[in-house]
């Protein structure tokens, strides 16, 4: 069965330092790959996504994503993190057939400090 | 673009007690999904609707849980009795396209307290 595991619940880092987050997934194939971010109170909005192509995928507010086929990794990262960055982070997987849903991982809660 | 939307944002009820939620997705999108988010993990679906037929329901509690998209837009679910453990935030989400590649969007979701 699809899974994810996103190793870290809770994540703390300094304003302006790097920033990753790891998750890895269970599939028998390569599925389409995503990240959302989650504020208090808020629906998940979408940070990027993977279907094929270029294994570093660009996404908004300066994330960005790498996919490692060999590590069934899909780490992401930011450079420079941002206070209003803090927020909870879901990597999630759709598997490559007709179908759709997103099997979510357990999320990462990241907190920045100043 | 009008976003998902959902109704009510919170709810409140006691066990054995039954709760319905709305969900409108965005104009166009055919498919329609269900998602129950208990707090510490990530979402997990309930159902997922295309058009008004439903492709997964595999994972929804039918002895208590139930969803219709009557006409192919809006959509309800209902849980019937409710049990502390359906304390969540069920999150209504769409999509243009059924397959894997399709984004989805989410609406806000509604926070259910059962007591």
């Amino acid at each position: 069965a699809q899974s994810v595991t996103q190793p870290d619940i809770h994540i703390t880092v300094s304003e302006g330092a790097s920033l990753e987050l790891r998750c890895n997934y269970s599939y028998g194939a390569t599925p389409y790959l995503f990240w959302y971010v989650q504020s208090p109170g808020q629906g998940l909005q979408l940070l990027l996504k993977y279907f094929s192509g270029d294994t570093l995928v660009q996404g908004i507010k300066g994330f960005e994503a790498e996919f490692k086929r060999s590590q069934s990794s899909f780490n992401l990262r930011k450079p420079s993190v941002h206070w209003s960055d803090a927020a909870e982070y879901f990597c999630a997987v759709a598997p490559g057939y007709q179908g759709g849903k997103l099997i979510f991982g357990q999320g990462t809660e990241l907190s920045v400090k100043p | 673009e009008a976003g998902v939307a959902q109704s009510p944002r919170y709810k409140i009820i006691e066990k054995r007690q039954s709760v319905a939620f709305w969900c409108n997705p965005i104009s166009g999108h055919a498919t329609l999904y269900w998602y129950q988010q208990i707090l510490g993990q990530g979402p997990k679906l309930l159902i997922q609707f295309q058009n008004n037929g439903v492709v997964d329901d595999s994972q929804l509690p039918k002895d208590r849980f139930s969803a219709e998209r009557l006409k192919g837009v809006d959509s309800t679910l209902k849980i019937q009795p409710a049990k502390l453990e359906d304390s969540a935030v069920y999150l209504c989400a769409s999509s243009f396209r059924t397959s894997g590649s399709g984004e989805q969007y989410f609406g806000p979701g509604t926070r259910l307290t059962v007591t």
